[in-house]
């Protein structure tokens, strides 16, 4: 089954604010990845992680690799209209059987209201 | 700058019919999968394939099969449709080596009547 813990499911938040949301393995990843999805489109890369401990920033946007492998999170900071759409965690894991293989949490939906 | 293509965009199909879903990419990536995305359950791997004449099952494979018989291409096939197979898919493909962004196609919406 699906190994990646996303919380929280669902966020309604006024714009302006800040906003928070996590992933948690129970198995070790080696890349963290943040997705975000507009309705009716595929997902769209945020940001990617690849090291423990890695802090990275896209505009308002950051994310952090879990010293232990095992988690990320992803802020927002000062939100916007715009922000609104589901966001996904994704980690990949380099080596043994599942080489390659890419699984995703079970998203964040996240609305916006001006 | 195609990136990954997915075809048809929607369909509709009675339950017993057989179809096939479309992708293609252009960028020479090893891996390519095959998600299916349904209310509360995120994205489920339902098959993928780390090169030309390599696949393998995902978390969801029950119902689907696949096959890589060039880089570019990695069809889906459903064979005998079910009502539990409607869904939005989504094919998805990466490099195996360096930076590991998975690019999205735009999707289908599968109903099965």
């Amino acid at each position: 089954g699906q190994q990646l813990n996303q919380s929280p499911q669902s966020m309604f938040i006024q714009e302006g604010e800040d906003v928070s949301m996590n992933c948690t393995s129970s198995s070790i990843f080696n890349t963290w990845l943040w997705y975000k999805q507009d309705p009716g489109e595929g997902p769209v890369l945020l940001i990617a992680l690849y090291k423990a401990g890695e802090l990275t920033s896209n505009g308002r946007l950051t994310a952090q690799f879990g010293i232990t492998r095992k988690d990320s999170f992803l802020n927002i900071s000062a939100s916007i209209p715009s922000d609104v759409g589901i966001y996904f965690c994704a980690g990949h894991r380099a080596g043994g059987t599942s080489y390659g293989k890419l699984t995703f949490g079970q998203g964040t939906i996240l609305t916006v209201h001006p | 700058n195609a990136g990954v293509t997915q075809t048809p965009k929607f369909q509709v199909l009675k339950t017993g019919q057989s179809m096939t879903l479309q992708c293609a990419q252009d960028m020479n990536h090893e891996y390519m999968s095959w998600y299916r995305q349904d209310p509360g359950m995120g994205l489920r791997l339902i098959h993928y394939s780390v090169g030309a004449g390599i696949t393998d099952q995902g978390e969801v494979p029950n119902g689907y099969n696949v096959s890589r018989s060039t880089t570019e291409d990695f069809p889906l096939r459903l064979l005998l449709a079910a009502p539990s197979q409607t869904s939005v898919y989504f094919c998805a493909s990466k490099a195996l080596q360096g930076n590991t962004e998975a690019f999205f196609g735009q999707g289908t919406r599968l109903t099965v009547v």
